[in-house]
């Protein structure tokens, strides 16, 4: 079964950090772009991120760029998000996700996890 | 600053057709925008509706339908039913690596 598990998420104040996990299984984790996105709460989604199947090439929201830095390590399955400097705006549902590719030319997101909550507040 | 713009709260009756639009500020919706459709309820994750502007995702019901529509990609619903009421995202690939989703738009069916 493909399964995307995400763990990590807290009550932190702001400016502090946070380090988010995705564990994926059912799948080859190596071999697929992923992504985080996000829900602030009553809120709609947000794209937060990209990762590339060897970690080589990364992408970033406007609003997130120098402060989250996305990382995988496909030895373990595993995708992080690194949180520095959070804001009261960061507080939201993360959700890890896979990129799909179809007909060597479209992605799409077709595999979601469930989120793990984030809340920034002092 | 490009934005993706979908509709406020809509409403259709059951048995009706409804059409849920996905457009780009700075232009057309085109297949290089690799438009997709995404359906939420409350408390769950985003499910995959259509992919690649018209392929429905596996188990989705064929009254759901994806095309582009002008300058805008398209998620047609024919013959609502009670259980197509939720939440409806699109994204898109706007260039450079970065994609954005569209606001929502909350379908109501009554």
């Amino acid at each position: 079964e493909l399964q995307l598990v995400e763990s990590g998420g807290g009550l932190v104040q702001p400016g502090g950090s946070l380090r988010l996990s995705c564990a994926a299984s059912g799948f080859t984790f190596s071999s697929y772009w992923m992504t985080w996105v996000r829900q602030a709460p009553g809120k709609g989604l947000e794209w937060v991120a990209n990762i590339k199947q060897d970690g080589s090439s990364k992408y970033y929201v406007d609003s997130v760029k120098g402060r989250f830095t996305i990382s995988r390590d496909n030895a373990k399955n595993s995708l992080y998000l690194q949180m520095n400097n959070l804001r009261a705006e960061d507080t939201a549902l993360y959700y890890c996700a896979r990129w799909e590719l179809v007909m060597g030319t479209y992605y799409y997101l077709d595999v979601w996890g469930r989120g793990t909550t984030v809340t920034v507040s002092s | 600053q490009t934005v993706v713009t979908q509709e406020p709260p809509f409403s259709v009756s059951p048995g009706g057709t409804v059409t849920l639009t996905c457009g780009l500020s700075s232009g057309s919706v085109s297949a290089t925008n690799h438009p997709s459709w995404y359906q939420q309820t409350p408390g769950q994750p985003p499910r995959t509706l259509i992919y690649s502007t018209n392929i429905r995702s596996s188990g989705v019901p064929d009254r759901f339908s994806g095309y582009i529509l002008g300058n805008k990609s398209a998620l047609t619903i024919t013959g609502a039913q009670a259980e197509d009421e939720s939440d409806y995202y699109c994204v898109l690939y706007v260039g450079s690596g970065i994609w954005m989703f569209g606001g929502g738009t909350k379908l109501t069916v009554l």
